[in-house]
């Protein structure tokens, strides 16, 4: 079965950086695009970024763009996710999803999700 | 960017009534050479991941109830739960996946009365 874990998470100082990870299993890692989502305290979804199944498209959500950086690695069946010049609102839950196919489609299964805190 | 709107913020359902919760993309999501609508519906429960219920506007996921279902097209869409059970108690969130950044609804609180 498809499992998405998730690591990484923890208390980080303004304008520090972090990496989060998230091992995949249970499907074929290199034919499917993925995805990290962020949910902050009480709020709601916020889509941050997708790499296609092959790794040559990146997107960004406009909040993370130019600080985030997206990649895979294909060996280690591996999402990570580089947060540089983190900010307070950066503060979330940060969920690892599979996209249902390569391109930039609707992801079918998500992590438990790993908590990052951004504080002084 | 796409901006969607979801209508109520939050809808108190009696356990067996309807319950009825609307999304509203800032531009069409139609996209014209498959004729299929880049809209998806997720539920997420407290301290849970969301799950994903609908996809292509109306086509259920597998494993999820046939009471849950999806409609519209364009820019105007609906997911509608026929008889409200007491697990169906979470937000429900509208994904538009026709254009990067892929951008969620607010969320819409689903309780019980």
């Amino acid at each position: 079965q498809v499992q998405l874990v998730e690591s990484g998470g923890g208390v980080v100082q303004p304008g520090r950086s972090l990496t989060l990870s998230c091992e995949a299993s249970g499907f074929t890692f290199s034919r499917h695009a993925m995805i990290w989502v962020r949910q902050a305290p009480g709020k709601g979804l916020d889509w941050v970024a997708l790499i296609s199944d092959d790794g040559s498209r990146k997107f960004y959500g406009n909040s993370v763009e130019g600080r985030f950086t997206i990649s895979r690695d294909y060996s280690k069946n591996t999402l990570y996710l580089q947060m540089n010049s983190l900010r307070p609102e950066d503060t979330a839950v940060y969920y690892c999803a599979k996209s249902v196919y390569g391109g930039s489609l609707f992801a079918d299964y998500w992590g438990q999700g790993t908590l990052v805190t951004v504080s002084s | 960017d796409i901006v969607m709107t979801q209508s109520p913020d939050s809808l108190a359902v009696s356990l067996g009534e309807r319950a009825t919760i609307n999304c509203k993309s800032s531009q069409s999501v139609l996209y014209s050479s498959n004729s299929k609508n880049y809209l998806a519906w997720y539920q997420q429960r407290p301290g849970q991941p969301p799950n994903l219920l609908i996809y292509w506007a109306s086509t259920r996921e597998s494993g999820v109830p046939d009471r849950f279902s999806g409609s519209g097209s364009g820019t105007d869409f609906t997911l509608t739960i026929s008889s409200l059970q007491a697990e169906d108690v979470a937000v429900y969130y509208c994904l538009q996946y026709y254009s990067t950044p892929h951008t969620f609804g607010q969320g819409t609180k689903l309780e019980i009365k």
